[in-house]
Parts: structure tokens; C-alpha cells; sequence
């Protein structure tokens, strides 16, 4: 079973921040929080990951809340392009199983 | 960057047949990935290999077998396909366990 809840949809204007929220409140102190976002009929793409820092790439950022039982990935200036079903994942350190939930579809609207 | 390649995206097999999966990565990870998706289950793992010969059976391992030979190359065989493997099914790497893993393009299997 995932460990991770989401809203299972979101619209968001093209041009503004997407804020997507996920809740992991049975989170274990060396499990890290990973973002994936699949685009339709494409493999998932990895975005980042993070355990209790805030975390920033080119593509995003994530705020885990300091006792971590929730995150949020933001997409700072949302386009067309980054329409997809994004994942938050649980993962503990060291080991390679992901599980996956149903994650949040993003819509971006023009 | 990472590229994970699957040999087909569009398969159409019939019900018996025996199918072969193909998934080339380039970045000499040592782990790979089969992972299937299906609608309203997400992504399940089917089976896990951490070096050249070495495979670990993921959460619905039944009715398929992998391959490792070479570190870049991982196959996914269905010795006798059925109508309930119609699927999309996803190859991953990662350099080990402690990093990200990267996703192919996926192959959208029908068995008829």
C-alpha cells in the first residue's frame, strides 16, 4: 500500500506557482520523500527528493514540514508543458522499492 | 543524461506466445527495474536485478522470468503470454539503491 496521500486533481494558470501537497504522516525517520510526474504514455520522470531540508533544482522545489509527516512540491512558474500526474513517494534510505500511489493529475490551464 | 531505452513502444502479441522485453541503459547503473501499470494500481514492480546474473522477485513476480546478462541490458520474458498481461510496462535504472531511479519510455504490451 503507499504511504503517501494526494488530491487526486489540481488545475493551476499557466504562469503561476503549482503548489501540490502530499501527506506521508507515518513517515519513518530515514525514509526520504521523492517527486516523480509522468506526462501521458511516457515513463515517470524523476523531479527531486528530499528527507528533512528543504530541497531546490532546476525544476522544483520541496518544503517538508519540520516534524515531516507532509510535503510540498512547487512548480514555480507552471507551463502548458508540465500537465501530468505527479507522484510523492516514500522511500527508505538504502533500499531500492518504491511504491508507488495514484498520485495528483495537474492540470495547467491557458 | 540518463537514457533508458525500451526496444519497442507499441506491442501486440497472441495469447501462448512467448515475449521478450528489451530495456538498454547508458549510464552503467547497477540496478534494474520491470515494473507494470495498470489503471487505478499504479506502478507495481515485477521483478529487481542488482548486478550482471544476480535478479530479486519484486511484488508480482508470476508468469514472467528476466534476464541479465550484460550490465546495461535487461529483459523481461513472458514464457506464455496471457490476456492479463496486457499492460503498460516500465524499465528503470539507478546507480544503487541509495539514488534515483530513471524511466524508459514504456512498452504498451496487448496480448489478443
Amino acid at each position: 500500500d503507499a504511504k503517501t496521500t494526494q488530491p487526486p486533481s489540481m488545475d493551476c494558470a499557466e504562469g503561476r506557482a503549482a503548489n501540490l501537497p502530499c501527506n506521508h504522516s507515518t513517515i519513518s525517520g530515514n525514509e526520504y520523500v521523492y517527486w516523480y510526474r509522468q506526462i501521458h504514455s511516457q515513463g515517470p520522470q524523476y523531479i527531486i527528493h528530499g528527507l528533512k531540508n528543504n530541497e531546490t533544482n532546476e525544476m522544483a522545489s520541496l518544503i517538508i514540514t519540520e516534524d515531516r509527516k507532509s510535503s510540498t512540491l512547487i512548480l514555480p512558474h507552471a507551463t502548458l508543458r508540465d500537465t501530468a500526474v505527479y507522484y510523492c513517494i516514500v522511500r527508505p534510505s538504502g533500499t531500492y522499492k518504491y511504491i508507488f500511489g495514484t498520485g495528483t493529475r495537474l492540470k495547467v490551464l491557458a | 543524461d540518463v537514457k533508458v531505452t525500451q526496444s519497442s513502444r507499441y506491442l501486440v502479441k497472441r495469447t501462448g506466445e512467448k515475449v521478450f522485453l528489451e530495456c538498454v541503459q547508458d549510464m552503467d547503473h547497477e540496478n534494474m527495474f520491470w515494473y507494470r501499470q495498470d489503471p487505478g494500481l499504479g506502478l507495481r514492480l515485477i521483478y529487481f536485478s542488482y548486478d550482471v546474473k544476480m535478479k530479486e522477485k519484486g511484488d508480482i513476480p508470476e508468469g514472467y522470468s528476466v534476464s541479465r546478462e550484460k550490465k546495461e541490458r535487461f529483459s523481461l520474458i513472458l514464457e506464455s503470454a496471457s490476456t492479463n498481461q496486457t499492460s503498460m510496462y516500465l524499465c528503470a535504472s539507478s546507480l544503487d539503491s541509495y539514488n534515483e531511479q530513471f524511466f524508459g519510455p514504456g512498452t504498451r504490451l496487448t496480448v489478443l
